[in-house]
């Protein structure tokens, strides 16, 4: 079965430019989780999604924004970026909202110019 | 509010060494406790997570971690190491209620030397 994939896996953006990332869970998942990872730091917890709805949001500006289809897949969008927006952007994917076991993809490096 | 220190931001060891990866964390309600591993270029992989019961909790490679509430610490141990455990390590919590917001320590890179 296939993992948690993300696509881009490489992009490269100028400062104030928009950027979308996405994420396809495992099949039977509907849970999906995106994280920003700064290069020698921690992930860090941007959304969760579940069935659609928005279930948590960490500590980012409104620049960012996500959402989830039907097929349970997601979008990140994040617009004007900035130099310090530069990151691995990790999307996890759970059965359930509730489920502690998540799955990691293998993220999409993003590089501000 | 919920946080995570790992102390030590690398850890060199020799092959077959034991080694130990030190993890404390700052919650005001009941806490799981997660550790993730990260090869290079790659996404987070589960090594282990402790949600109750056993303090003593076994992964996969051959980790293990004790969760000790008094000391609010989840160190990671591995008995004999190999050099296909260099990689990074993270140690991450959740409160057990609320919504799926789980925070990262910074990170603690196994260097395996041969």
């Amino acid at each position: 079965d296939a993992g948690v994939t993300q696509s881009p896996t490489h992009l490269i953006k100028t400062r104030g430019q928009q950027v979308t990332l996405r994420c396809s869970p495992i099949s039977g998942h509907k849970s999906v989780s995106w994280y920003q990872q700064v290069l020698g730091q921690g992930p860090q917890f941007i959304f969760q999604y579940y069935e659609k709805e928005e279930r948590g949001r960490g500590n980012f500006p409104d620049r960012f924004s996500a959402r989830q289809f039907p097929n349970y897949s997601s979008e990140l969008n994040v617009n004007a970026l900035l130099l310090g927006d530069s990151a691995l952007y990790l999307c996890a994917s759970r059965i359930s909202a509730d489920t502690d076991t998540q799955y990691f993809g293998p993220g999409t490096r993003l590089t501000v110019l | 509010a919920q946080s995570v220190t790992q102390l030590d931001s690398q850890v060199p060891v020799f092959e077959e060494a034991p080694v130990e990866l030190r993890c404390n964390y700052s919650s005001s309600v009941s806490v799981y406790l997660f550790w993730y591993v990260q090869y290079p270029n790659q996404g987070l992989q589960l090594l282990l997570k402790y949600l109750s019961g056993s303090t003593l909790v076994k992964g996969i490679n051959g980790f293990e971690a004790e969760f000790n509430k008094s000391q609010t610490s989840f160190h990671l141990r591995k008995p004999s190491v190999h050099i296909s455990d260099t990689a990074e390590y993270f140690c991450a919590v959740r409160s057990s209620g609320g919504y799926q917001k789980v925070t990262f320590g910074t990170g603690t890179k196994l260097q395996v030397i041969p």
